[in-house]
């Protein structure tokens, strides 16, 4: 079983939609959670970053932990086109070592 | 610039060559992590330096790849001998201490292609 599982998509949603973007994962000690936005042929950028359960907003972007479901969220508001990215989870235990990612949902906004 | 710069940003090179890889971290920062980044794939953990200690090499392929860090700062990955499979995208990232609630920060990656 992978650490973190995450829906590849493509996602393709009209502008202005509501879009949400999920993980899952399996290791409990995970505390630190993480949303990137990677435009193609560029690196991951950090959007939203999170510690324990509950939602944490910037701007348009909403991010979710539920730490009992090992579940955590990325929620965007009136998505525009220029949100037409892959987005990609990560998270981490303790110590020190490595961040998990998931493999990164596509999406399209439509004008 | 103040991010993480990365060079080359394309490299093509023929199978069985050896390549180098760099990276530039954020100054001051002392964590510094190569990923790699296939088609459709996700990020593939490869080495985690963090200040003076040992780097955790836990992902590493094989020992066609090794890195090491100078100075605390700029970092080379190198592949041995590449492969076709070695084509892929090679992202560096660093953190201001690798303590868990310091996120990273990721340069634009090196597209590495064997052919």
């Amino acid at each position: 079983q992978k650490e973190v599982e995450q829906d590849p998509g493509p996602l393709s949603v009209p502008e202005g939609a509501i879009v949400s973007l999920n993980c899952t994962y399996s290791n409990s000690a995970f505390q630190y959670f993480m949303w990137y936005r990677q435009y193609s042929r560029k690196g991951p950028e950090l959007l939203m970053y999170t510690y324990s359960s509950g939602n944490k907003e910037d701007g348009r972007f909403t991010a979710q932990v539920d730490k009992s479901s090992k579940y955590i969220s990325l929620f965007i508001r009136d998505s525009q086109p220029s949100d037409s990215a892959t987005y990609l989870c990560a998270m981490r235990a303790p110590g020190p070592g490595q961040f998990y990612f998931g493999t990164g949902t596509s999406l399209t906004v439509i004008p | 610039g103040a991010g993480v710069s990365q060079s080359p940003s394309n490299k093509v090179t023929e199978k069985g060559k050896d390549v180098e890889l760099r990276c530039d971290p954020i100054s001051g920062h002392t964590a510094l992590y190569w990923y790699r980044q296939s088609l459709g794939q996700g990020l593939e953990f490869l080495i985690y330096f963090q200040g003076n200690s040992a780097p955790d090499k836990s992902g590493l392929p094989s020992d066609r790849f090794s890195a090491e860090r100078t100075g605390g700062s700029v970092s080379t990955l190198t592949i041995q001998r590449t492969q076709q499979e070695d084509s892929a995208v090679y992202l560096c990232a660093s953190s201001a201490t690798g303590q868990v609630n310091q996120p990273q920060h990721f340069g634009d990656g090196t597209r590495l292609s064997i052919l």
